[in-house]
């Protein structure tokens, strides 16, 4: 069955930045992209991007644009979310999903089970 | 960008009884496909985002059939036929025709 794993929770400082994995299984993972998107304590969920995984391509929010990158590991079948100079407003819970590559519209399906960030001095 | 209104902001049901949320986008969602590109989500505390409508009307895998999505274009509505204890949280509908993906602000479901 199709699992993203990702990584535990991150305190960090204002200023720092932190890096969120998702291990994807039960699939083949460079057939497939991940999306990435974070809800803030009493906010509506908001997107960040995304990243195909066989080829690397990525695509910004243009809000976090400049701040965020998105890497993958295709021998480990893992993606990562990498946000920089982090302040309050960053604090939330982080979220990779499976998507589909195609020339139709995107298809968010399964779902990381989330890794709270939480930046505070 | 797209923006997504959704109402009721909360919904308070007596189990058995029917449910309706109500979604607005500020561009049509139907893509050259022919496919309607909104989605419905419900987030409960400590999980994760649980897929259950794509592509307007499309239940996905394990979803109970009580679940139910209709519209076109604009406007969307996420039905319970009969609302269980279970189904509890807070849902969203999103739209996936293009990027940014964006998000209706969630109606909260709670039980009576």
């Amino acid at each position: 069955q199709v699992q993203l794993v990702q990584s535990g929770a991150e305190v960090r400082r204002p200023g720092a930045s932190v890096k969120v994995s998702c291990k994807a299984s039960g699939y083949i993972f460079t057939t497939y992209a991940l999306q990435w998107v974070r809800q803030a304590p009493g906010q509506r969920l908001e997107w960040l991007g995304w990243i195909i995984a066989g080829n690397g391509n990525t695509q910004y929010s243009q809000k976090f644009q400049g701040r965020v990158t998105f890497t993958r590991d295709t021998s480990a079948s893992t993606a990562y979310m990498e946000l920089s100079s982090l302040t309050s407003e960053d604090t939330a819970v982080y979220y990779c999903a499976r998507d589909r590559v195609d020339d139709s519209g995107y298809d968010l399906d399964y779902w990381g089970q989330g890794t709270l960030v939480t930046v505070s001095s | 960008d797209i923006v997504m209104t959704q109402t009721p902001f909360s919904l308070s049901v007596t189990p058995g009884q029917p449910a309706s949320i109500s979604c607005k986008s500020s561009q049509s969602l139907l893509h050259r496909d022919g496919k309607t590109y909104l989605y419905w989500y419900l987030l409960k505390p400590g999980q994760p985002p649980q897929l259950l409508i794509k592509e307007l009307s499309n239940r996905f895998s394990g979803v109970p059939d009580r679940f139910s999505g209709s519209g076109s274009g604009t406007d969307f509505t996420l039905k319970i036929s009969r609302v269980e204890a279970e189904d509890v949280g807070v849902y969203y509908c999103m739209q996936t025709i293009q990027f940014p993906l964006t998000f209706g602000g969630g109606t909260k479901v709670e039980i009576k």
